[in-house]
């Protein structure tokens, strides 16, 4: 059965970096298009970025883009999200999920999130 | 870039209906997939292209798109109902994924 295991979260000062990892089991990464996307203490839910299923391409939003980096180890089957220049409002759950394989498809698939908590 | 507005809270007695809206600009070109999120618990999706329900969720659970508004209708409300529910698109204009705020479900 898909499972996605977050890991790497933790209390980080602002300016610094951190990154979390993402393991997928019963299924190849490499298939799908995956995300990250967060979530801040008693809000709602942000999308962060996308790698596609090949690799090729990566997205941001506009809150993170130029700071993060998603990436991933096929080996591994890990995903991995590169954060740099962290600031106070990063502060979040940090879920991976997996998105369906269509056009415009829903995130089928999350994991349980990491939190990471940026504060001086 | 696209907005999503849903009710920060909608409540309903147990067997009642409730219907969860998310407005958003001709938001019926789009497709609209929504999420349950139970506290301490990730999301899970509940509905997905507007009315289609993933295998064990359960009929009474249903979706609908058209004009400038989508909801989300759960029948005969249950107290296991009680949850954030978020909706979602994709932007048409730059490929991001786009959430709406969220809406607490409580059941009386």
């Amino acid at each position: 059965q898909v499972q996605l295991v977050e890991s790497g979260g933790g209390v980080v000062q602002p300016g610094r970096s951190l990154r979390l990892s993402c393991v997928g089991s019963g299924f190849t990464l490499t298939s799908y298009a995956m995300h990250w996307v967060r979530q801040a203490p008693g809000k709602g839910l942000e999308w962060v970025g996308i790698i596609w299923f090949d690799g090729s391409n990566t997205f941001y939003g506009d809150s993170v883009k130029g700071r993060f980096t998603i990436s991933r180890d096929n080996s591994k089957n890990t995903l991995y999200l590169q954060m740099n220049s962290l600031r106070v409002e990063d502060t979040a759950v940090y879920y991976c999920a997996r998105q369906q394989k269509a056009n415009r498809a829903p995130f089928e698939s999350w994991g349980q999130g990491t939190l990471v908590t940026v504060s001086s | 870039s696209y907005v999503l507005t849903q009710p920060p809270s909608v409540s309903v007695a147990p067997g009642q209906t409730a219907r969860i809206t998310c407005e958003g600009d001709n938001i019926g070109s789009k497709s609209v997939h929504w999420y349950q999120q139970k506290p301490g618990q990730a999301p899970v999706l509940v509905i997905f292209y507007d009315s289609d329900r993933p295998s064990g969720i359960p009929e009474r659970i249903s979706g609908s798109n058209s004009g400038n508004t989508a909801a989300l209708t759960i029948s005969r409300v249950e107290a296991g109902d009680e949850a954030d529910y978020f909706c979602q698109v994709w932007d048409h204009n730059t490929d991001h994924a786009i959430f709406g705020g969220g809406t607490k479900l409580t059941v009386l």
